[in-house]
């Protein structure tokens, strides 16, 4: 069966540091891997999609990158960390063929 | 573009209520539709899907239907319990973008017993 993994549960970062939020999905082969950040009150945000290994789609202008190093491993990354980078991000992946996705656990990351 | 607007919430009923959350979207083609389920401080799960025009998604009492005619996807319990507590997401992938998932702003339902 297929399970995905993210990682750390949360974090706490000062303004200014970097950042590095790593997922990986098992099970699977070539699945699409999305990024997606709920700030507090509002809904999902999708910041960044990806179809295959270093092809990344991203959604809005923003402080955060995202790299897809392996088939089923997705990095989201950012070099100075700001205040309103604050939220909850949620890695997800679904199937090439299938049509729900599937979620990860989520990071809940606090930029002070 | 694909949208999805959903009822604001919160939304609090008490235990054994009827329950319907609105959903209507726009989108191209014909998408695929979802409602996912946040419950505290974790991820969404999938609740329930329609892939088609009249298909009933259902799972664990909710159910909600596809209508094509008015591009909605309200989710409906008859009877709600406090353990449906949570944050609920209608969601759709649409036929004419592949990859992208649009997701509703979320409704959080608070059960109170």
């Amino acid at each position: 069966s297929q399970t995905i993994h993210q990682w750390p549960a949360t974090l706490v970062q000062p303004v200014g540091s970097p950042l590095s939020l790593e997922c990986t999905v098992e099970g699977t082969s070539n699945p699409n891997l999305y990024w997606y950040r709920q700030a507090a009150g509002r809904g999902l945000q999708l910041l960044f999609y990806s179809v295959g290994i270093g092809q990344i789609s991203s959604e809005v202008p923003q402080n955060l990158s995202a790299s897809r190093p392996q088939d089923r491993q997705f990095i989201l990354s950012s070099k100075k960390l700001l205040l309103s980078d604050s939220g909850f991000y949620l890695c997800a992946w679904r199937d090439f063929e299938g049509t729900e996705a599937f979620f990860g656990q989520g990071t809940r990351l606090t930029v002070v | 573009g694909d949208s999805v607007t959903q009822m604001e919430g919160p939304v609090t009923l008490s235990e054994e209520a009827f329950l319907t959350i609105n959903c209507t979207y726009t989108a191209t083609g014909y998408p695929s539709l979802f409602w996912y389920v946040q419950y505290p401080g974790e991820g969404l799960q999938l609740l329930l899907k329609a892939t088609k025009a009249d298909d009933k998604g259902s799972n664990k009492g909710f159910e909600a239907t596809y209508r094509k005619e008015t591009t909605s996807f309200h989710l409906e319990k008859g009877s709600v319990q406090v353990s449906d507590s949570a944050v609920y997401f209608c969601a759709l992938r649409s036929g004419g973008s592949n990859y992208k998932l649009t997701f509703g702003k979320g409704t959080l339902l608070t059960v109170n017993p």
